[in-house]
């Protein structure tokens, strides 16, 4: 079945700086990649997304790149600002026919003033 | 306002009895979800629905146990089977299985039991 890896687990950057958080799934089927925030105590949500046919979105601040024959896909956050602290989740959507998400481990991201 | 809401927001069960969280959706959508969320290991699939009368074991459904009798809710529950239920349980819901649609989740419930 399909595996996601996510890195790093925890990322500290300064205020304005750049994040880069990386995935890798394995099932080279898979179609549809998400990334999800979650501040402290607060619900998922979805913040970006791309899918097979696409290697880069951008959204603002915000981008993700996918590399297929890689199979690795990356969020982009740039200019950084506290309120981006959060820990984000990559996922894949599994083949089968149906909208089944593996989500990889999280990471969260501290953003210092 | 739309959305999810799941009940209560946090629970307190003594080992051995079975709880159920309650999940339910004004968002119309057709497919339903449960996750759980354990610190360093994100999201794993408990069930999902894709529609009313209708479910599926996710990747980790042992011990748990649903129903969908309606659209708007799903409830979730934990019985005394599950080794480890102590978690974090997030509901979503998707407007189609099948389809790029993004999962819209609850606020969650967190599920202690000693």
């Amino acid at each position: 079945g399909e595996n996601v890896e996510q890195h790093p687990s925890t990322l500290s950057v300064q205020e304005g700086d750049s994040a880069v958080i990386k995935c890798t799934y394995s099932d080279s089927a898979s179609n549809y990649f998400p990334w999800y925030k979650q501040e402290l105590g607060k619900r998922p949500q979805l913040i970006i997304d791309i899918r097979s046919n696409v290697g880069e979105k951008k959204d603002q601040r915000i981008a993700v790149t996918l590399n297929k024959t890689a199979k690795h896909f990356s969020l982009h956050i740039t200019e950084t600002q506290p309120e981006d602290s959060a820990v984000y989740f990559c996922a894949a959507r599994a083949t089968g026919g149906y909208n089944k998400l593996i989500f990889g481990a999280g990471t969260r991201l501290a953003v210092h003033p | 306002d739309g959305g999810i809401t799941q009940s209560p927001k946090y629970l307190f069960r003594k080992e051995g009895q079975n709880v159920t969280l309650s999940c339910e959706q004004n968002l119309n959508h057709d497919a339903m979800y449960w996750y759980r969320q354990d610190p360093g290991q994100g999201l794993r699939l408990i069930y999902y629905s894709q529609i009313v009368n209708d479910f599926q074991k996710g990747d980790i459904a042992e011990g748990y146990s649903v129903s969908r009798e309606k659209k708007e809710s799903f409830p979730l529950t934990v019985t005394s089977a599950q080794k480890n239920p102590t978690a974090f349980y997030l509901c979503a819901s998707s407007i189609r299985t099948g389809l790029d649609s993004p999962l819209h989740f609850g606020n969650g419930t967190r599920l202690t039991v000693t």
